[in-house]
């Protein structure tokens, strides 16, 4: 069964600083999407990022990166010139392409950033 | 506009009780799920479902029960069964597998948070 890990807890970062969110999954498929979720105080949950396993670049959308290392089953997220509004509780997850249709997530870091 | 709607966003339920949860989207998506998320936690997979008339367990479904008799609909029923049901509960959709259309995310609902007293 595929797990997802988030080792992390608790991170912090100072405005304007880069910070980088750790994830390691487990899993037997070759062809599966990994996602970054974040969830503010609305707790509303909101897509960060999707990085699809058959593609070797890592995705990037505009301040937030992924390092995605499918060997290591590693996926973490870059987070550059951080800013308030990123504060947050940040998931991990994983979701196979074929066969089962289970989504599975981490246990979430929360992110504090610091004036 | 396309979106995932739950109700109500605040529920109260007595010991003993049923509880239904609504999940409704206009999306087009076939996969739907059901998220447990107490505080300061995870995510927690209730059940899910891939296509009409058809779900599956997740990892927490003791003491819950789903139907799903329409694509655009998924209720959760809390029952009595369920021995601490108060949490934050989410619903999601998202479009099948396989699909290589790059929308492969799951979209959510603003979460119902169940109480109780």
């Amino acid at each position: 069964a595929q797990t997802v890990t988030q080792s992390q807890p608790e991170m912090s970062v100072q405005e304007a600083e880069t910070v980088t969110l750790s994830c390691t999954y487990d899993t037997s498929e070759s062809d599966y999407y990994l996602f970054w979720y974040k969830q503010p105080p609305s707790r509303q949950m909101i897509l960060v990022i999707r990085q699809e396993a058959y593609k070797q670049q890592n995705a990037t959308e505009n301040r937030f990166s992924v390092n995605f290392q499918k060997a290591a089953k590693s996926f973490s997220l870059k987070i550059s010139d951080s800013q308030l509004g990123d504060a947050a509780m940040y998931f991990c997850a994983y979701r196979a392409n074929f066969g089962n249709e289970k989504l599975t997530f981490g246990t979430g870091t929360r992110l504090t950033i610091i004036p | 506009d396309g979106g995932i709607t739950q109700s109500p966003k605040y529920l109260f339920r007595k010991e003993g009780q049923n509880v239904t949860l609504s999940c409704e989207q206009n999306l087009n998506h076939d996969a739907m799920y059901w998220y447990r998320q107490d505080p300061g936690q995870g995510l927690r997979l209730i059940y899910y479902s891939q296509i009409v008339n058809d779900f599956q367990k997740g990892d927490i479904a003791e003491g819950y029960s789903v139907s799903r008799e329409k694509k655009e609909s998924f209720p959760l029923t809390v029952t009595s069964a369920q021995k601490n049901p108060t949490a934050f509960y989410l619903c999601a959709s998202s479009l099948p597998r396989g699909q290589n259309t790059g929308n492969t995310e799951a979209f959510f609902g603003q979460g119902t948070r169940l109480t109780v007293v």
